[in-house]
């Protein structure tokens, strides 16, 4: 069965510095994996994916992802936080090959940017 | 940009009623989805829907729910007799041919 571990429930950045939000994923097929972005009292966005194309992927607002077979990561990275960025990031996986795919989400991680 | 849409954004219900929350998904998707997120939780799948059947439902869809494609628009979620514990914040989604599910902004339901 395909997981999904979001190893931070919290991450503090200070603006213009790093982000990186961290996950690990299980599944026994190659998997599709995504990143999405909930700000508060908003819905889901998707940022980016990874489908077995490039193993780095860009997605919107300057954030990107390497997905990595040997370390089973997918870890979500952006150079340069801005105070926009705050809001929940979830890691998502799905079995790939297949048209009705269900996503299974990690549990979050609750991205907070100080001036 | 196409979107999906949900309404209401916010419903309010007494135990034991029944409630249908509505979707129109984006217009030429063919796979459509119901998930939930339950305050503080991670989001769940409950159900996906393809040529006017379930394809696959999670456990949590027992007997109470239902979904319904009633025309070529509308996707909606039936909870026949509402319980407490199924206030959460329910998000619709579809897929095209591509690999993404696009999510709406969700419903939130309060049962009370």
């Amino acid at each position: 069965a395909q997981s999904v571990t979001q190893l931070d429930s919290h991450v503090s950045v200070s603006e213009g510095t790093p982000v990186l939000l961290r996950c690990n994923y299980s599944s026994s097929y190659s998997p599709s994996l995504f990143w999405y972005v909930q700000h508060p009292n908003k819905g889901l966005q998707l940022l980016l994916k990874y489908t077995s194309a490039a193993t780095l992927v860009k997605g919107i607002n300057g954030f990107e992802a390497e997905f990595k077979k040997s370390e089973t990561s997918f870890h979500l990275t952006k150079p340069s936080a801005h105070m926009s960025d705050a809001a929940e990031y979830f890691c998502v996986v799905s079995l790939k090959n297949t048209g009705f795919q269900k996503l299974v989400f990690g549990t979050g991680t609750r991205l907070l940017v100080s001036p | 940009e196409p979107e999906v849409t949900q309404t209401p954004s916010h419903q309010v219900t007494q135990m034991g009623q029944e409630v249908i929350l509505r979707c129109v998904p984006i217009s030429n998707h063919l796979y459509f989805y119901w998930y939930r997120q339950i305050l503080g939780q991670k989001v769940e799948f409950l159900v996906s829907f393809y040529n006017n059947e379930i394809s696959e439902k999670s456990e949590i869809f027992d007997d109470q729910f239902s979904v319904e494609r009633p025309d070529g628009s509308n996707f909606t979620l039936k909870i026949r007799s509402t319980k407490l514990e199924d206030s959460a914040m329910y998000f619709c989604a579809s897929k095209g041919r591509t690999y993404e599910q696009y999510f709406g902004p969700g419903t939130r339901l309060t049962v009370t």
